[in-house]
């Protein structure tokens, strides 16, 4: 089963515009919950995590919202550029520091952004 | 520093063919995995290690086998290659405490 569900599957947006990428997950047991950005070619590189201690997170232009209660959380990509044109994942993982659940990351299906100039 | 590096980037199988990918980090790190992505799945975990010596299991083990014999290598091994194999094998490694997976650039396989 997909215990990290993401949508949507792709985004076209404007060169300026807004992108939103929404994650819902299920297990409740998961307390870290990081974005990644991929680009053709190449591996999944960290873009911003956050803690469920806090609702949102800030960095740069992209920023993580999360709603513990309803168990989503979702990235926003402000003033969008032609350069954020990847693939994003979200992912969940239990915080176990020194233990052997830590890192195992569940990702989403992943979200295909394409912006235009 | 090279981070991750994964061998080789791409490779054909035949069915029923053994193959090895390779995985090598140079960060000192005690935490790395092996995921396999296809489209529209995400990346799926295969396997897991927490140190030298120290394995486990995925959401998707089937038919692959790992070891960790040095903190720095993790190999990940295709048993008897099948065409549901055929996927982007990526290995990640991270430090303990740092909550950040470095990824490899991929390893692309298709068994045929």
């Amino acid at each position: 089963q997909q215990q990290v569900k993401q949508s949507p599957q792709s985004l076209i947006v404007q060169k300026g515009g807004i992108s939103i990428i929404n994650c819902a997950y299920e297990n409740t047991a998961f307390d870290y919950f990081p974005w990644y950005q991929q680009f053709p070619g190449k591996g999944p590189a960290l873009l911003i995590a956050i803690r469920p201690d806090v609702s949102e997170k800030k960095e740069g232009r992209f920023t993580i919202s999360f709603n513990k209660s309803a168990k989503q959380f979702s990235l926003h990509i402000m003033d969008s550029q032609p350069g954020d044109s990847a693939t994003y994942f979200c992912a969940a993982s239990p915080l176990e520091l020194g233990g052997t659940s830590y890192g195992k990351l569940t990702f989403g299906q992943g979200t295909i952004l394409t912006v235009h100039p | 520093n090279a981070g991750v590096t994964q061998t080789p980037k791409f490779q054909v199988l035949k069915t029923g063919q053994s193959m090895t990918l390779q995985c090598a980090q140079d960060m000192n790190h005690e935490y790395m995995s092996w995921y396999r992505q296809d489209p529209g799945m995400g990346l799926r975990l295969i396997h897991y290690s927490v140190g030298a010596g120290i394995t486990d299991q995925g959401e998707v083990p089937n038919g692959y086998n790992v070891s960790r014999s040095t903190t720095e290598d993790f190999p990940l091994r295709l048993l008897s290659a099948a065409p549901s194999q055929t996927s982007v094998y990526f290995c990640a490694s991270s430090y303990g405490t740092s909550w950040s997976y470095t990824f490899g650039s991929g390893t692309r396989l298709t068994v045929v």
